[in-house]
């Protein structure tokens, strides 16, 4: 069982660069997210999609865009990469809406970025 | 302001000894509780979760509780094993805040 895929899982960009990380969920699941993982923070959400076409911002949205091309991806551009961008970003799924008590994530194993 | 708060930040214990790990928050509004392992380089695995009308839940050797009023809940963990080595962490959806607030985990090691 695939589950969320994440690709790539490494990345080193230059500063200024731009590049996009994919995501797929094979779990027919409605709601997908993507969030960044840095030391000491826990985990913060860039951005929420409920269904295809529809994107709501999270806690630390700036510098980045996403699209929900369909039930299944779900995708995190950089337009022009910073340093503070260095982190190590997860896509996640749940079959509930943002909120519900029944929100259970699903997590891809990551990209780390690093950005020089 | 939400915080998820996990102490301590490690633990080590012996192979076979039964652990309770913490997880404290401050928004008693919340909708859930969820418990997560996290192995190195690794994505979030979902071990429990627990709704906000449920006091408890149970999977195998793992049991997560919540006491909303005090703002607590514990994953116990019973006969531990080497396997079970990993970052815990715990996430509560503050119905205040309406948003997932992550702990920063606790970094568990059990010794053969």
């Amino acid at each position: 069982n695939a589950g969320v895929t994440q690709t790539p899982k490494f990345q080193v960009l230059k500063t200024g660069q731009s590049m996009t990380l994919q995501c797929a969920q094979d779990m027919n699941h409605n709601s997908m997210y993507w969030y960044r993982q840095d030391p000491g923070m826990g985990l913060r959400l860039i951005y929420y999609s409920a269904s295809e076409g529809t994107t709501d911002k999270g806690e630390v949205p700036n510098g980045y865009n996403v699209s929900r091309l369909n039930k299944r991806e779900f995708s995190l551009r950089l337009e022009s990469a910073a340093p503070s961008q260095t982190s190590v970003y997860f896509c996640a799924s749940s079959e509930a809406l943002r909120g519900s008590p029944r929100e259970k994530l699903f997590f891809g194993s990551g990209t780390q970025l690093s950005v020089l | 302001k939400q915080e998820v708060t996990q102490i301590p930040a490690a633990l080590s214990v012996p192979e076979g000894e039964n652990l309770v790990l913490n997880c404290s928050f401050t928004d008693s509004a919340i909708y859930n509780l969820q418990w997560f392992r996290q192995d190195p380089g690794k994505g979030l695995t979902s071990l429990l979760l627990i709704q906000s009308s449920q006091r408890e839940q149970t999977s195998g050797r793992l049991n997560a509780s919540l006491d909303k009023s005090s703002g607590r809940s514990t994953l116990y963990i019973a006969a531990s094993q080497p396997g079970d080595s990993a970052t815990y962490l715990c996430a509560s959806y503050g119905g205040a805040t309406n948003k997932l607030i992550f702990g920063t985990g606790t970094l568990l090691a059990v010794q053969p």
